[in-house]
């Protein structure tokens, strides 16, 4: 039981370039989540899929798009990427228990666009 | 949308001692408040969680409170060992029609000095 895996580790690009992070989880969750963590600025949320088929706008969805490819894998996508996107890109997903809605998170990509 | 606003920023206590981090948020209808732990380099990590139907919920040396009426929730963090040291944030969760969002505070740096 991987847990949430994320692809790739590190990624280097260039302004303008584009690529997509990969995500998948093997606890059979509903819901997947796109984050962005920068320096001060906590976990900031990009997109989110509720279920299968489905995708929400989060607080910072500009310049991402997201696809939630099955229930296992939900990628986020930079289309033209800026330097403001480096950052730090986690995923997670959701659990429901009767007592919590727990969020467990990938390891992480770590991006740097120059 | 729901804000929540972490304190303090930073935050060094002596090996033994207690820390305690206080979140507020603005949403009347969140009600679900997980706290994660963060090394450096790592995940967030789920350390403790508080539903807002309960007030209090410990977990050996880690606690945490709620008050609903006036909208803030704290971790206390008891005889507090070098391993504590880490950052630490506090989320809150609302249910909605197109799934539930996280939203995180900013984090808080604890250092735990030997």
């Amino acid at each position: 039981n991987a847990g949430v895996t994320q692809t790739p580790k590190f990624q280097v690009l260039k302004t303008g370039q584009s690529m997509t992070l990969q995500c998948a989880q093997d606890m059979n969750h509903n819901s997947m989540y796109w984050y962005r963590q920068d320096p001060g600025m906590g976990l900031r949320l990009i997109y989110y899929s509720a279920s299968e088929g489905t995708t929400d706008k989060g607080e910072v969805p500009n310049g991402y798009n997201v696809s939630r490819l099955n229930k296992r894998e939900f990628s986020l996508r930079l289309e033209s990427a800026a330097p403001s996107q480096t950052s730090v890109y986690f995923c997670a997903s959701r659990s429901y228990r009767a007592r919590g809605e727990t969020q467990y998170f990938g390891p992480g990509t770590r991006l740097l666009v120059l | 949308g729901e804000n929540v606003e972490q304190h303090p920023s930073t935050l060094s206590v002596q090996e033994g001692d207690s820390a305690v981090i206080k979140c507020t948020y603005s949403d009347s209808a969140s009600n679900y408040f997980p706290w994660y732990k963060q090394e450096l380099g790592k995940r967030p990590q789920l350390i403790i969680d508080i539903r807002s139907n309960v007030g209090e919920k410990k977990d050996q040396r880690i606690a945490v409170t709620l008050n609903k009426t006036a909208k803030h929730f704290s971790l206390h963090i008891t005889e507090t060992q070098p391993e504590d040291s880490a950052v630490y944030f506090c989320a809150a969760s609302a249910p909605s029609n197109t799934g539930n969002q996280f939203y995180f505070g900013t984090g808080t740096s604890l250092t735990v000095i030997p």
